[in-house]
């Protein structure tokens, strides 16, 4: 198993303004991922953090609005570019030990864009 | 592309009687399924997961069922304890990629 820590855990952020997301797994796992999660509904991936390369964005998902690193095995960021309050939404970072398993969530990160 | 469907947004079942939480999904390909709780203020917490060459796996108190022939997966818990009132989401995946794609979500509220 892995245990995922994210931060911070929420924030009320401006509009245009950026917030970078941290997520911290307490063992090395082959895959990392994060997705949105907006008020009431389902969890939608956002994209693929690869290590030590761009990640894989699903469609409806860029590359300048969403920033994502991951410079090892353990750890990723997410940065929500340029804020809207249509950005408000819970961010959760996953993680796979072993391709084709489980996935780990995070408690998420809730964001409120004023 | 994949689409995964729940047939109830919300399902209320009294204490010690078993709840069945279904999902549907679209992609004929799709060879993993997992089932999450989700408690207010969390993330998705692992119950149970299948493979496509199984029709059926038991876990504590939950069994999850796989027809691959109708592309319908269900969740079963057996003597629903308050402690089970969650969302409860399916989700699939297909190959190695370990993406998944998610239902809808069903809220499971556990009446004493």
């Amino acid at each position: 198993s892995a245990v995922i820590s994210q931060k911070p855990s929420r924030d009320i952020c401006q509009r245009g303004t950026s917030l970078t997301i941290q997520c911290q797994v307490d063992s090395q796992v082959t895959m990392m991922f994060w997705y949105r999660q907006q008020p009431g509904q389902s969890l939608t991936l956002i994209a693929t953090a690869n290590q030590g390369s761009e990640a894989t964005y699903e469609s409806g998902f860029v590359i300048d609005k969403f920033p994502i690193s991951r410079p090892n095995l353990t750890f990723s960021t997410l940065t929500v570019s340029n804020m809207s309050p249509e950005d408000s939404s819970i961010y959760l970072c996953s993680a796979v030990v072993t391709a084709n398993t489980e996935a780990f969530f995070g408690q998420g990160t809730r964001l409120t864009v004023v | 592309g994949e689409s995964v469907g729940l047939h109830l947004p919300t399902l209320s079942v009294q204490e010690g009687d078993n709840s069945i939480i279904n999902c549907a999904y679209s992609n004929s390909a799709s060879d993993y399924f997992i089932w999450y709780k989700q408690e207010s203020g969390k993330g998705p917490q692992f119950i149970i997961d299948i493979r496509s060459n199984m029709d059926k796996r038991q876990g504590q108190r939950v069994t999850v069922l796989l027809n691959k022939t109708v592309k319908h997966l269900s969740l079963q818990i057996a003597a629903t304890q308050p402690g089970d009132s969650a969302v409860y989401f399916c989700a699939v995946a297909t190959g190695t990629a370990s993406k998944l794609t998610f239902g809808t979500g069903t809220r499971l509220q556990v009446t004493l």
